[in-house]
This record gives structure tokens, C-alpha cells and sequence, in this order.
């Protein structure tokens, strides 16, 4: 159980174009998504928080203008990186929270590589 | 965002070792996590630390919650090959925000 799945694993757009990446919980309802961001050899470092039917709360730092979080469903969030740079080739990681009450872990998906020439 | 320390930052150990590895924060957390994560990948749920004091196992891993609340430990006993990976701790005040660690990369030699 709790499986998190994204979509596209890998991804290579021109600068200045948008890409959309999917994350959806396979087998279990997330009302939380997280979106998170990792540089090569580096940590994780969290974007925004996404709850379902309502707006996503970004962190200090991350534009909410160019990373567009969308979450439609309680198994479906969607980041849009939009008039993508090369500054923004990444690893992004979606992580879905289980439920509610007193259970606070977080299942990541397998991540996308974005790579922007 | 906010990062916790953790230490080492690598280790490179004998097959058959055991293998111990923390993070402190400057905030108090409520909640401890301890993640893997093979190359490429997402990390993958070790360990959940839910109290002060508490100490956890999961197979050969065993994790503590720092009474301070401020810090947790991570120990893996008789470390094997496949052992191999970055550790990364996650800690949050909320339940819902966490935050990562700097991550251990650890490498075993068989």
C-alpha cells in the first residue's frame, strides 16, 4: 500500500516552454501533497504544500507564478513549471500524506528529472 | 526553507558493521521521519518517530526521537551491500511541513 506514482519519470523541454508533472497516491486518498525540489547531491527541499481544493501554500523563496500546483482530487496534484530555464533542471519529487489524525507519514514518488536546454 | 544538519555526511564502513548517524535542528519537532534514497529514485519510509524519547526498529534499522526533541538517531546493525544509499531524517513541528536533512551517504564495502 501507499504507493505515489509521477508522470512524465523523465523530461527534456527548451527554454521558455512550460512542463506539467503529475503525482498521483495509486491506493489511498492524500488531502496533502507536497512538492519538493533536488539538486544533485544535495537534500530535499520543499516547494509547496498542496491540499485538495484549495490553494497551494508555497515556501519562502519559491514563486508561486512560475511553479503552478494544482490539486484537483484527493489522488491527483499537478506542478506546472512554467517559461522553464535552465536554472530550473531538477529532480522534482511529489510526497502524498496518508489520511488524517495522528499519522503524519509521507510516501514519495519516484520523482522526474527535468532537464531544460 | 528550513534544513537540518545531519552528520556524517558520509561514511564509508566494512560489511558486517554497524553504522549510527544523526540530525539536530534548531527547531523542537513533533515528528521524526528516517528516509532512504537509491540514485534516481524517491526516498522510501525507514522509520516514524512520534515521541519524545521513543525508540523505534524496523529490522536491523533502530531510530530514536532526541528527548530535547531537537535531535534524532539512526542506527543500522550488521550493515550489508545492499545497505548502500543516502539517509536523509525529515523532521516537522506540524504534522505537515517537513523539512529535510543535509542527508549520509552511505557507502559499504563488502
Amino acid at each position: 500500500g501507499a504507493v505515489v506514482s509521477q508522470h512524465p519519470s523523465r523530461v527534456i523541454c527548451k527554454s521558455g516552454t512550460s512542463v506539467k508533472i503529475e503525482c498521483r497516491s495509486l491506493d489511498f486518498q492524500a488531502t496533502t501533497m507536497f512538492w519538493y525540489r533536488q539538486f544533485p547531491k544535495q537534500s530535499l527541499m520543499l516547494m509547496a504544500t498542496s491540499n485538495e481544493g484549495s490553494k497551494a501554500t508555497y515556501e519562502q523563496g519559491v514563486e508561486k507564478d512560475k511553479f503552478l500546483i494544482n490539486h484537483a482530487s484527493l489522488t491527483l496534484s499537478t506542478l506546472t513549471v512554467t517559461s522553464a530555464h535552465p536554472e530550473d533542471s531538477s529532480f522534482y519529487i511529489c510526497s502524498a500524506q496518508a489520511g488524517t489524525g495522528a499519522v503524519n507519514e509521507q510516501y514519495f514518488g519516484p520523482g522526474t528529472r527535468l532537464t531544460v536546454t | 526553507g528550513q534544513q537540518l544538519n545531519q552528520s556524517p555526511q558520509s561514511m564509508f564502513i566494512q560489511e558486517g558493521e554497524d553504522v549510527s548517524m544523526n540530525c539536530t535542528s534548531s527547531s523542537i519537532f513533533n515528528t521524526w521521519l528516517w528516509y532512504k534514497q537509491d540514485p534516481g529514485e524517491g526516498p522510501v519510509l525507514l522509520i516514524a518517530l512520534y515521541k519524545a524519547g521513543e525508540l523505534t526498529s524496523n529490522g536491523r534499522l533502530t531510530a530514536q526521537f532526541g528527548i530535547t526533541r531537537k535531535d534524532s538517531f539512526l542506527n543500522i546493525s550488521a550493515s550489508i551491500p545492499s545497505d548502500v544509499g543516502i539517509y536523509f531524517c525529515a523532521g516537522s513541528s506540524t504534522g505537515n511541513q517537513f523539512y529535510f536533512g543535509t542527508g549520509t551517504s552511505l557507502t559499504v564495502i563488502p
